[in-house]
Formats: C-alpha cells, structure tokens, sequence
C-alpha cells in the first residue's frame, strides 16, 4: 500500500518564479493538507482540501493557492516566490477524520 | 504566546535510558493530541493519537495527556539509537481541519 507521495524531491526556482508542487494521498483518503515547514521550526498550515473545495485556511497570502482533483490528488501553487517562501512543503492525507498522515515533502529553494 | 510551547532541546541520552518528552499549551478547545517523528529531512511520521485526557500506550511508547494542567507527555522506554529524530506534539480542536505543531524536540541516544 502505497503512502503520501510527492513531487517534485527538490526545487530551486528565483524570486517572482512561480511553482507547482504535487501530492497523491493515501489509497482510500479523501482529504489532503499541505503545511509549510521552515528549518527548526514545526509545520505551518497552509489549507486543507476536501470534496475538491478548500475547506480551511491558514495564515499564509494569497500568492498560496491549490487544487484537488476528483481522484483526490492535489496540487498546492505558489506565485511571485519570495526568499522567505524556501522550506519543506508537507502534504498530509486523512480518510476524513483526526489522523494526518505526511508525504516526504518537497524541498524548495528560492534564490 | 504560541499556542504551543515544545522545548527544541537537543536532548541527549544513553541507550537503554527512559526518556520524556513534553508539551504545554494555551487553547483549551484542543481535543485531539499527537507525536509525530521526524528524521532529518523526511516527512514525519504519526507514533500516537490520544483524544482527551488519559493515557495510551504502543509498544515502548506511552503517551499522557492532561487537559487541565495543558501539558502533553511522550515516554519512550529502553531508548534505542534509532530512536534519534525530531519529536513533533500536534493538536487539534474538535471543529478545526489544522494540525497545530509545536517546534519539535531533537532527540539523541547515543551508544
């Protein structure tokens, strides 16, 4: 059984570049959330995807979109990139309950 | 104030030792409580869900909650090297999608 998958491993983009980062949850898991991981820090919240909507949101600006697919798959967006946007992006999938289970992430880093 | 306070350590013990690892927090409307493990750059892991007040255990690994002191323990018994990681505390209220993370606790156990 397959877990959290995501893509691309790593990324390096310049500031003002746009990316698109990708996550295939867990077979039989219906809601899928990215966070934001800085270094030495915990998990940030970006927003949650249920039923193809976003269902919650955190702090994070606009430039910070997503999408969820009918197959469950999402992708999370980030637009005119900022230094402050390098970190480890974390998708988490849960069959619609408490427990979120976590890809390996993608590493991204903004120059 | 974070919502969540976790000692970032590091915390360095002999194999064999017992070792806590705990976390204090503000918002009473969390209900849902989680350790999450983290190797260096992985996505991390869940080791255990506990909801409400009590205890749980899972092999070498107990947890504890106390909602009305706000503070949340992780044992870990005979301490293995392998054991080594980043100890995440999650926690979430009933109503909410998001996880909220603490910083983490860097552990060693060394030989």
């Amino acid at each position: 059984d397959a877990g959290v998958t995501q893509s691309p491993t790593h990324l390096i983009k310049t500031r003002g570049q746009q990316v698109t980062l990708r996550c295939s949850p867990k077979s039989g898991h219906d809601t899928v959330s990215w966070y934001q991981q800085a270094l030495g820090q915990g998990p940030q919240f970006i927003f949650q995807y249920y039923e193809e909507e976003e269902r919650q949101r955190g702090n994070f600006p606009d430039r910070f979109s997503g999408h969820q697919f009918p197959n469950y798959s999402s992708e999370l967006n980030v637009n005119a990139l900022l230094l402050g946007d390098s970190a480890l992006y974390l998708c988490a999938s849960s069959p619609h309950g408490v427990e979120q289970f976590f890809g390996p992430g993608t590493r991204l880093t903004v120059l | 104030q974070k919502e969540v306070e976790q000692d970032p350590g590091p915390l360095s013990v002999p194999e064999g030792a017992i070792v806590s690892l705990n976390c204090t927090y503000s918002n009473s409307a969390f209900q849902y409580f989680m350790w999450y493990r983290q190797y260096s750059r992985k996505g991390p892991e869940l080791l255990m869900y506990t909801y409400s007040s009590g205890n749980k255990e899972d092999g070498r690994f107990t947890a504890q909650v106390d909602k009305s002191s706000k503070y949340i323990s992780l044992f870990i018994r005979d301490s293995q090297p392998s054991d080594s990681a980043t100890y995440l505390c999650a926690m979430k209220t009933g109503t909410a999608s998001k996880l909220t993370f603490g910083t983490g606790t860097r552990l060693q156990v060394t030989l």
